[in-house]
């Protein structure tokens, strides 16, 4: 069975760093990317970036991009997401799924993590 | 962020059908079949239901169907039951990027 383990909730303050994980299982790791995708409370979904586990890439949104950093350890089957300085702002359920590519193109998300509660606040 | 669009609401009663659309680009939707719905209940992580425009996920019931129309792409529900109220959300392949766009979102109420 396809897994996605998330790393727990988490309560931060503005400025503080935190990186939150993502581990695969059930599956060749390499084979998928792990895309990132935020949730704001009561809001839509929105794409942040993925992890190419075959050659340790990531790529961003533009809207993310700068503000996050994604990486991962094919060894471990696990995926991060990774803050420098937090803000109010990005207070979200922070999900990981598993992302069906062609090789350079994005297909679909055929498996979702249970989602990591991440609330800054001072 | 999105680049597509879909209508915020749509709703219909038990046993009938709705269909609700994702417009986009030809950039986008419009130049490829790399079109992907998912379904959001409160509280729960998505779940895949329809990818490559109109291909089921595994298990999902066959009353969960897709297709596209230029730039615009189609999710719909036949036989509607209390179940399908959840909210809806379609995503694509961007071209010329390595990007996901991934539309605002429907929430279907099953009157």
């Amino acid at each position: 069975e396809v897994q996605l383990v998330q790393s727990g909730s988490e309560v931060k303050k503005p400025g503080e760093s935190l990186r939150i994980s993502c581990k695969g299982a059930g599956y060749d790791f390499g084979t998928y990317w792990i895309s990132w995708v935020r949730q704001l409370p009561g809001k839509g979904l929105e794409w942040m970036g993925r992890f190419d586990p075959r050659d340790s890439s990531s790529n961003y949104s533009p809207s993310f991009e700068g503000h996050v950093n994604i990486s991962g350890d094919r060894s471990i089957n696990t995926a991060y997401l990774h803050w420098s300085r937090l803000r109010a702002s990005d207070t979200a359920i922070y999900y990981c799924a598993r992302t069906a590519h062609n090789g350079d193109y994005y297909r679909w998300f055929d498996a979702w993590g249970q989602g990591t509660l991440v609330t800054v606040s001072a | 962020q999105s680049a597509l669009t879909q209508p915020a609401s749509v709703s219909g009663s038990p046993g009938q059908s709705i269909t609700m659309s994702c417009t986009g680009t030809s950039s986008d939707i419009g130049s490829h079949f790399f079109v992907s719905w998912y379904q959001q209940h409160p509280g729960k992580p998505p779940k895949l239901i329809i990818y490559d425009v109109n291909n089921r996920a595994s298990g999902v019931s066959t009353r969960f169907s897709g297709s596209k129309s230029g730039n615009t792409a189609s999710l719909t529900i036949s036989g509607l039951q209390a179940e399908d109220e959840a909210d809806y959300y379609c995503t694509s392949r961007v071209d010329s990027a390595t990007s996901v766009a991934v539309a605002g979102g429907t929430k279907l109420t099953v009157l």
